[in-house]
């Protein structure tokens, strides 16, 4: 099976502006979850989908939105970025949203905003 | 909240030496935790998990860890380092309540010396 992809890769943006980052998760997985990592603060959760209901919202501005279509391909939004937003996006899908099972990652999306 | 601790900034080993990662893990009911690796650029790839059952854990790559109730702690190990190996390590615990939200320790550099 091909893996969790994430499109772009790597992204220049500038404070204000707003960016789209897309995520496919591994055939057959319905959860999808995004996280962020920085140097700072680590990997932080940001969200999880699941049948395109957002399950779960970590502690971040509502400026970090998202959402999951039917194929349970998902995007994330962040609106007006900040420099702080400048980070590696990582998005993870599982097969269910119950149970324990395991999430695998994508490669991430790099985002710098200058 | 559930959370885990990796007490340790960096892990350095020598090659052919024995290698271990530290994780202790605060948590309310059973723990269910996972430990992923990071190389340079990457996103992260999963290594193993401890949802019940044995204490030893076996793995990706030959790495297996321990859980152990009573000190609270889920220890990566490898009887015989690789420099291939030298990566970020991050151990993860699952949120409680059904949903797939990995809270992540700060992570381990670990730097395996030929």
């Amino acid at each position: 099976k091909a893996g969790v992809t994430q499109t772009p890769r790597y992204l220049i943006k500038t404070r204000g502006q707003q960016v789209t980052l897309s995520c496919s998760p591994i055939s057959g997985h319905r959860s999808v979850s995004w996280y962020q990592q920085t140097p700072g603060q680590g990997l932080q959760f940001l969200f999880e989908y699941f049948s395109e209901t957002q399950r779960n919202k970590g502690n971040f501005p509502g400026r970090f939105s998202g959402r999951q279509f039917s194929n349970s391909r998902s995007e994330m939004n962040v609106s007006t970025l900040e420099l702080g937003d400048s980070a590696l996006y990582l998005c993870a899908s599982s097969s269910t949203s119950g149970g324990v099972e395991t999430q695998y990652f994508g490669p991430g999306t790099r985002l710098l905003v200058l | 909240a559930q959370s885990v601790a990796q007490p340790e900034d960096q892990v350095n080993v020598a090659e052919g030496n024995p290698l271990t990662v530290k994780c202790t893990y605060s948590v309310s009911g059973n723990p269910y935790l996972f430990w992923y690796v990071q190389y340079p650029n990457r996103g992260l790839q999963f290594l193993l998990k401890y949802i019940t059952g044995d204490n030893l854990v076996k793995g990706s790559y030959g790495f297996e860890a321990e859980f152990n109730k009573s000190q609270t702690s889920f220890h990566l190990k490898k009887p015989s380092a690789l420099v291939s190996d030298s990566a970020l390590y991050f151990c993860a615990v699952r949120d409680i309540g059904g949903n797939n939200r990995l809270a992540f320790g700060k992570g381990n550099q670990v730097v395996v010396i030929p």
